[in-house]
């Protein structure tokens, strides 16, 4: 059975710093990897979508990147701000027809 | 379009009322889903459509009946609902990944806040 992992499950930065989400998976039999943010009370905004064939992918200030092998994706943020203060939610889809198997989330605030 | 819309974006019902929970989409995805979400915790998968067949319930009690009457619309009817199942309600829709080229990428609503009282 699959199982994901984020690591930190909350994590506090000061503006403009670098930072890096973990997320871990044990099954490396995977069609694709989601980052997903949520905001409180809202929905789940995709953030960038990994194939089981990619290495990486960037949108902006983001970077998800992907290793197969030792079941690992880690999401970069470059320069925080405020605003990219929600929960962070990793999603992995196994090979076949079947749902997105959930992290926990790590809780980002950014301080001003 | 990349949206999925959600009606009503709140509800408060009795344990004795039906009503339902609405969702759409235009952007040609044959798959769709809906999810529980409490407090604090990831979503939950409940049910899925695939080519508005249901093909998967993750053992949901009958009081939710899900319904998918075309490709664009998903509804879940509520009934004899109790306190417990208070919730938000998440819609998604994705491609559907047995056609070559389609990401399977997930889009979710802004979801329904369920209040049972």
């Amino acid at each position: 059975k699959q199982e994901v992992t984020q690591i930190p499950a909350a994590l506090s930065v000061p503006e403009g710093e670098n930072l890096v989400l973990n997320c871990s998976f044990t099954d490396s039999a995977i069609y694709n990897l989601q980052w997903f943010r949520q905001d409180p009370g809202k929905g789940l905004t995709s953030l960038l979508l990994i194939q089981s064939s990619q290495r990486e992918q960037t949108s902006g200030r983001l970077n998800a990147s992907l290793d197969k092998s030792s079941g690992r994706s880690t999401l970069y943020i470059a320069a925080s701000q405020p605003g990219d203060s929600a929960t962070y939610l990793c999603a992995v889809r196994r090979v076949g027809n079947t749902p997105l198997v959930f992290g926990k989330g790590t809780r980002l605030s950014v301080i001003a | 379009d990349t949206e999925v819309t959600q009606t009503p974006k709140h509800l408060v019902m009795g344990m004795t009322n039906k009503k339902s929970l609405k969702c759409e989409q235009h952007m040609g995805h044959r798959a769709m889903y809906w999810y529980k979400q409490k407090a604090k915790k990831p979503p939950e998968l409940m049910f899925v459509y695939s080519y508005e067949k249901l093909s998967i319930n993750e053992s949901v009690p009958s009081r939710f009946s899900p319904e998918c009457p075309n490709s664009s619309l998903l509804n879940l009817h509520l009934h004899a609902l109790q306190p417990e199942d208070s919730a938000l309600y998440l819609c998604a829709s994705s491609p559907s990944i047995y056609r070559p080229g389609n990401t399977g990428e997930l889009f979710f609503g802004e979801g329904s806040r369920l209040t049972v009282l």
